[in-house]
């Protein structure tokens, strides 16, 4: 059973460039969630989606980044013309089950991708 | 206000002996869950133990237990039999809300790092 897989781990870009990271759930997992997180902090929530539907933003998500999943499977998140303060390490987790049981299962997370913006 | 709190910025412990984490929450709601992820150096997040607010009794898994008390608002985890692979930045998250209304973002304390001398 592999676990969640993100790509790419790490990431360097100049300031004002496009970066788009890629995250695939354990597979039948349906929702998939987005996090950041800087150094020395825990993770903050992004936004998640069940199946294809993104059901939840969080006012973090600025006009800049905006996350797909297209077909319910993997998951895109792109930030738009980067900032300093968009480095840190993104997370995405996935978990499975039913509108009753989905608050009492655990998130699982990938290892991450870590943005460094010069 | 804080949601979760963890007021021990770094711990140590002896291998072999009992440590315990401290996690307090702030919530209105009467549905929530309380969740324990380890976090290594190398950064991924693993899950250890997961406490429902309606739980009668407090969870249990492996090494791990939570000691939940509902009317202090705490959470804490309980490592028994420390070892040195349980060195890592340990963070307390909870899940608001009934799941249906509010979805099952996690909200996480800023951690505390976990040192397990030889």
């Amino acid at each position: 059973d592999t676990g969640v897989s993100q790509d790419p781990r790490h990431k360097i870009t100049k300031r004002g460039q496009n970066v788009t990271f890629r995250c695939d759930p354990i597979s039948e997992h349906n929702r998939l969630y987005w996090y950041r997180q800087t150094l020395g902090q825990g993770p903050e929530f992004l936004t998640y989606f069940q199946n294809e539907a993104q059901l939840e933003k969080s006012r973090l998500l600025s006009d800049r980044f905006s996350a797909e999943r297209p077909k319910g499977s993997f998951s895109t998140l792109e930030i738009q013309r980067t900032e300093q303060g968009d480095s840190a390490m993104y997370l995405c987790a996935s978990s499975v089950g039913t509108a009753q049981t989905y608050g009492n299962q655990p998130q699982h997370f990938g290892d991450g991708t870590r943005l460094s913006i010069l | 206000a804080q949601k979760i709190t963890q007021t021990q910025p770094g711990m140590f412990v002896q291998e072999k002996e009992a440590v315990t984490l401290d996690c307090t929450y702030d919530t209105s709601d009467p549905s929530y869950g309380l969740f324990w992820y380890k976090q290594p150096s190398s950064g991924e997040m693993i899950f250890l133990i997961y406490q429902g607010s309606y739980d009668q009794q407090n969870a249990t898994e492996g090494r791990y237990s939570l000691n939940f008390q509902k009317a202090r608002k705490s959470a804490n985890l309980v490592i028994s039999a420390s070892q040195l692979g349980d060195s890592a930045m340990y963070f307390c998250a909870m899940r608001e809300g009934r799941e249906e209304t509010s979805g099952s973002r996690l909200t996480f304390g800023e951690g505390t790092q976990l040192t397990v001398n030889p």
